[in-house]
C-alpha cells in the first residue's frame, strides 16, 4: 500500500458545482500537505500549502487537514472549465527534503 | 524571473543512445530533484541534490546519473536509453526553509 493514497478519477462535474479532492495517508510523521496543480502537457504548479490541522482558504480554494483521521481535502466552491485539470496531493515530513505525491486526481469541468 | 527551466522539451532517442537533459534554475534555490511521471504512476523520484554538491538516489534512480554542476544547474542523464525509460521527465527546486516545490515544464522523452 502506497503512503499516500488519492483517488485518479476522472472527476466530471458541471460548472458551477463544488468540487471536493481527496487524499489519504498512512504515515503519521507528515507534517506539511500541499496540493498541486496540473494541467494537460504542463507541469504542476502549487496551489495550496498548510501545516497544521484545519481549514485554509484561498478564493475558491480550501484545503482541508484532518491529522487524526490522516486525510485531506480540497475544496473548489463555484468550479470554472479553466479548473479542469490533474489534482496532486504532496506530504512532507517535518525536515525532510522529500514529498511523496499521490497520484493525481483527473477533474474535468464541463460547461 | 525565468523559475525552472528544462531543455529540451521533447527528444526521441532509439534504445542504446544516451543523452542529458537539462534543468536550470534562477531563484537561488538549494535543493534540486528529478521526477519522472507515467499513466497511473503519479510522480516517481529518481535523483535529488539536496544542496550544492550532494546527490542522492530516489525511488527509481536505476538507468540514471545526474550532475549537479552548480547552484542552478542540475542534469539527469541516460547512459544507454531503453523503451522502459520512456516517460515525461520534471525537474524541480525547493528554497531553503521553505518545503514546495517549484517544477519546470518538463521534457517528453520516446526511446523507440
Amino acid at each position: 500500500q502506497k503512503e499516500v493514497e488519492q483517488d485518479p478519477g476522472p472527476l466530471s462535474v458541471p460548472e458551477g458545482a463544488i468540487v471536493s479532492l481527496n487524499c489519504t495517508y498512512s504515515n503519521s510523521a507528515f507534517q506539511y500537505f500541499m496540493w498541486y496543480r496540473q494541467y494537460s502537457r504542463k507541469g504542476p504548479e502549487l496551489l495550496m500549502y498548510t501545516y497544521s490541522s484545519g481549514n485554509k482558504e484561498d478564493g475558491r480554494f480550501t484545503a482541508q487537514v484532518d491529522k487524526s483521521s490522516k486525510y485531506i481535502s480540497l475544496f473548489i466552491r463555484d468550479s470554472q472549465p479553466s479548473d479542469s485539470a490533474t489534482y496532486l496531493c504532496a506530504m512532507i515530513e517535518g525536515g525532510s527534503y522529500i514529498p511523496t505525491f499521490g497520484r493525481g486526481t483527473s477533474l474535468i469541468v464541463h460547461p | 524571473n525565468a523559475g525552472v527551466t528544462q531543455t529540451p522539451k521533447f527528444q526521441v532517442l532509439k534504445t542504446g543512445q544516451s543523452m542529458t537533459l537539462q534543468c536550470a534554475q534562477d531563484m537561488n534555490h538549494n535543493s534540486m530533484y528529478w521526477y519522472r511521471q507515467d499513466p497511473g504512476m503519479g510522480l516517481r523520484l529518481i535523483y535529488y541534490s539536496a544542496s550544492e554538491g550532494t546527490t542522492d538516489k530516489g525511488e527509481v534512480p536505476n538507468g540514471y546519473n545526474v550532475s549537479r554542476l552548480n547552484k542552478r544547474e542540475f542534469s539527469l542523464r541516460l547512459e544507454s536509453a531503453a523503451p522502459s525509460q520512456t516517460s515525461v521527465y520534471f525537474c524541480a527546486s525547493t528554497g531553503r526553509g521553505t518545503d514546495t516545490q517549484y517544477f519546470g515544464p518538463g521534457t517528453r522523452l520516446t526511446v523507440l
